[in-house]
């Protein structure tokens, strides 16, 4: 079965700074997405960014990136020049074939909190 | 404005009274979801439609049923809830089982 593990449940960075959150997954399909997404305090869920596998290429939003290896299965998050909106709950999230559809499957997120 | 609208926001209940709660999305999406939220287990899936009178379970189903008579409505049904179904719930849709999900605002539950 596939899992996502967030191996982070809180992590701290000054504002304007750069911090990394990690994500790694299992699965035996070829086929599959990767996505972060946010919770800020509202609580809604917010996509941040989209990586599909068969791409090579980092996906990058702005001032978000990822480190997409795939040989590792692994798929960290950037956030470059940190501001106090960035507080929130992270997500990593793999959405790939099971049962003949593809699941959603999630992290248990990673909270962030930017210091100003 | 392309949106998932969730109703309602806060409810709370007592053991085995039936609730609805619903959902509905405006982006002629076919693929809808809900997924419950508990502290330190992340989402995780309930049920999902891939179209209309197609539905199946996902990966926590017990005590919720959910229908799909339209493409834009796919409301949450629990017929007896108990303490443990205590959550926050969201609905989600994508255009298909490939995109990104667009999520309501979440609904909190409470059943006493």
């Amino acid at each position: 079965a596939q899992t996502v593990t967030q191996s982070q449940p809180e992590m701290s960075v000054q504002e304007a700074e750069t911090v990394t959150l990690s994500c790694t997954y299992d699965t035996s399909e070829s086929d599959y997405y990767l996505f972060w997404y946010k919770q800020p305090p509202s609580r809604q869920m917010i996509l941040v960014i989209r990586q599909e596998a068969y791409k090579q290429q980092n996906a990058t939003e702005n001032r978000f990136s990822v480190n997409f290896q795939k040989a590792a299965k692994s798929f960290s998050l950037k956030i470059s020049d940190s501001q106090l909106g960035d507080a929130a709950m992270y997500f990593c999230a793999y959405r790939g074939r099971t049962s003949g559809t593809y699941k959603y499957i999630f992290g248990t997120g990673t909270r962030l909190k930017v210091l100003a | 404005e392309a949106q998932v609208t969730q109703n309602p926001r806060y409810l709370i209940t007592v053991t085995g009274k039936k609730l609805t709660v619903t959902c509905s999305q405006n982006m002629n999406h076919e693929y809808m979801s809900w997924y419950r939220q508990d502290p330190g287990l992340g989402l995780r899936q309930i049920y999902y439609s891939m179209n209309v009178e197609v539905t199946d379970k996902g990966d926590v189903p017990e005590g919720y049923k959910v229908s799909r008579k339209e493409k834009r409505n796919f409301p949450l049904i629990l017929e007896s809830p108990s303490p443990n179904q205590t959550s926050l719930y969201f609905c989600a849709s994508s255009f298909n089982d490939r995109g990104a999900a667009f999520f309501g605002q979440g609904t909190r539950l409470t059943v006493v």
